[in-house]
Order: C-alpha cells, then sequence, then structure tokens
C-alpha cells in the first residue's frame, strides 16, 4: 500500500524559505521507473506541477520556477524534500506530493497523492 | 510554451454522457493524464497514458487522445461524478504541464 505525507511549516513570512517532506512507504525510491513530484495548488486554482525526483536521481524542475525550486532525496530513505527560498504571498498553496509511475521512458503518471499541506505566507 | 487548454465549466444530466476536453499542440503525440478532485480533497487518478483506467475507476469513465484534443467523457454520469477535472501531459523536454481545471456539474 503506497501513502505519502506532506510536512512542514503552516504559516512563514516572506522573504523566507519553505522547507517541506514528503514521507512515503509502500515503495523505495531506488526501484526503476519510480518517482516522487511536487505539485501545489492556490486556493481555488488550478494545479502547478514544481519538481520531480526519479529513481535514478533525474531532478526536473518547472521553468517558471527552476531558479528558486530544490528537490532532493531525504536524509531517510523514505523522504523527498521541497525548498522554495525568498517565498512571497504568491507561494501562498496546498501543496502535495504524488508518486510516479513512469509508463513511458521519461513520462508517466501521479498515481497517489498525499493529503496536501496548506502553507500561507503572510506578513 | 505548450499550454493545456480545458473549459471552465461543463454540465450534464444525471444518467447523460458528458464529454471535457484537453486541448494542445500536437497533444495526440503526448502521454496524457486525467485527474479528479472533490471539494477538500487530494486529486485522483482517473485515466493514465491516454485511454487506462486504475483497476479502481468505474468503466463508465474513459480517455481517448487524437491530434490536438484528449477527451474524457463520462457515461451516465452520476452525483458522485460531480468535481473538478484536470488534464496533464508531459512536453518535448519531459517536464509535467497541467490544464486549468473543468468544474463538472451534474444537475
Amino acid at each position: 500500500q503506497i501513502t505519502l505525507k506532506e510536512s512542514g511549516p503552516t504559516l512563514l513570512k516572506p522573504t523566507q524559505t519553505l522547507t517541506l517532506t514528503c514521507t512515503f512507504s509502500g515503495f523505495s525510491l531506488t526501484t526503476f521507473g519510480v518517482g516522487v513530484g511536487w505539485i501545489r495548488q492556490p486556493p481555488g486554482k488550478a494545479l502547478e506541477w514544481l519538481a520531480l525526483i526519479s529513481w535514478n536521481d533525474d531532478k526536473r524542475y518547472s521553468p517558471s520556477l527552476k531558479n528558486r525550486l530544490s528537490i532532493a532525496k531525504g536524509t531517510s530513505q523514505n523522504q523527498v524534500v521541497l525548498t522554495l527560498p525568498n517565498i512571497e504571498p504568491g507561494d501562498t498553496a496546498t501543496y502535495y506530493c504524488a508518486h510516479i509511475h513512469f509508463g513511458g521512458v521519461t513520462v508517466g503518471d501521479f498515481d497517489y497523492w498525499g493529503q496536501g499541506i496548506l502553507v500561507t505566507v503572510s506578513s | 510554451s505548450f499550454d493545456l487548454t480545458q473549459p471552465p465549466s461543463v454540465s450534464v444530466s444525471p444518467g447523460q454522457t458528458v464529454s471535457i476536453t484537453c486541448s494542445g499542440d500536437n497533444l495526440g503525440d503526448k502521454y496524457v493524464c486525467w485527474y479528479q478532485q472533490k471539494p477538500g480533497q487530494s486529486p485522483v487518478l482517473v485515466i493514465y497514458q491516454d485511454s487506462k483506467r486504475p483497476s479502481v475507476i468505474p468503466e463508465r469513465i474513459s480517455g481517448s487522445n487524437s491530434g490536438t484534443t484528449a477527451t474524457l467523457t463520462i457515461s451516465g454520469a452520476q452525483a458522485m461524478d460531480e468535481a473538478d477535472y484536470f488534464c496533464q501531459a508531459w512536453d518535448s523536454n519531459s517536464l509535467v504541464l497541467f490544464g486549468g481545471g473543468t468544474k463538472l456539474t451534474v444537475l
């Protein structure tokens, strides 16, 4: 059974750094064809993909946020960490992590999602 | 840049069939997925690889993809199908894109 859960701060001030951890179970990020992605959703708005990391440590970022985002495997083998420095009110959103099944060579689907964590950025 | 365009909203009467479209350049050549999201819940994968359905998704939900348009079709719509639906694809650099979402109302 695959599960994922996001953790981190829920209220931050502008210019602070957002660090979110995705803790997962039921799979290994070293297994061929597996990845973990981060997606966010501002209140009442659409999903926005942020970043992903795959079993072979391939890292990909949204072009619009590439210069700010960082994704990495955590110190624990069942964790992935997303870092977003210098946050602003526009980064207020629910942040989800999701398991990726790479059905194609480099493409796939987000087949299991965490419950999400609402992060509010306000002074 | 590559964008995915969805209608903001569609409506359907119970028991009828409804289609939700997702348009993008050469989308028929890409791997398309669809997600259902109900209020206050996380998205759920309902279609992957254009037309495949996870085992827990009912057969009345189907997908297709050709040319510039991917389509999610729900046959025999039920109240439980009322949700937001998002298409998702990968661009030529293997980066992820989501459509703007479509709110499905069953009335």
